[in-house]
């Protein structure tokens, strides 16, 4: 079965600075998906950046990037220039890439991430 | 709507009384889940749709959870003789097809609470 594991549940970070979350996870997959999701107060997921398993190159999103290291099973999230906006809990996920097995997200227990002002 | 809708956005229910919690995937979406998240934990998968397939129920906790899903759209978890232990924010969500690579989009939930 694949786990998902965020070990840390809380971490705060000052506004402009930077901050990088962990997330480490286990299978024997060689195909799949990875990706960080914000949960707000508002409860709403939303989707920060997503990485294919196949591409060695880190996905980006403005402010957002990853260092995936998938030998080491590893999917951190780097979050530049932090805003207020971005205090949230942050779920690392990962997903089966083919057709024909299980299509759900597996989830991490979460981050909650606070910017200070 | 543009997004994922859920209702009621909160209920209170005693225990050992059924509740019904309502999904309204995004338009043309053909996935929908369930999934369950208690209070300080991750989300914890119930249940998938794809078009009319055959429901993939293997994260069901109890025989007293079941859901489905009526013209290929709206979805209804139900929950029969809730117990203190069902009190949790269950989040509906919809992707476009069968793709994995697909964006899975979030509703904002039901915050149940039994008493």
């Amino acid at each position: 079965a694949q786990t998902v594991t965020q070990s840390q549940p809380e971490m705060s970070v000052q506004e402009a600075e930077t901050v990088t979350l962990s997330c480490t996870y286990d299978t024997s997959e060689n195909n799949y998906y990875l990706f960080w999701y914000k949960q707000p107060p508002s409860r709403q997921m939303i989707l920060v950046i997503r990485q294919e398993a196949y591409k060695q190159q880190n996905a980006t999103e403005n402010r957002f990037s990853v260092n995936f290291q998938k030998a080491a099973k590893s999917f951190s999230l780097k979050i530049s220039d932090s805003q207020l906006g971005d205090t949230a809990m942050y779920f690392c996920a990962w997903r089966i890439q083919h057709a024909g097995s299980a299509r759900q997200l597996t989830f991490g227990s979460g981050t909650q991430l606070t910017v200070l002002p | 709507g543009a997004g994922v809708s859920q209702s009621p956005s909160n209920k209170v229910t005693e225990k050992g009384k059924d509740v019904e919690l309502r999904c309204d995937p995004i338009s043309g979406h053909t996935a929908l889940y369930w999934y369950r998240q208690s209070l300080g934990q991750g989300l914890e998968f119930l249940i998938y749709f794809q078009g009319n397939s055959a429901p993939d129920k293997s994260g069901l906790p109890s025989d007293r959870f079941s859901a489905e899903r009526t013209g290929g759209s709206v979805s209804t978890l139900t929950i029969q003789r809730t117990q203190q232990e069902d009190s949790a924010v269950y989040l509906c969500a919809s992707s476009p097809g069968v793709f994995t690579g697909n964006t899975i989009y979030f509703g904002e939930g039901s915050w149940l609470t039994v008493v």
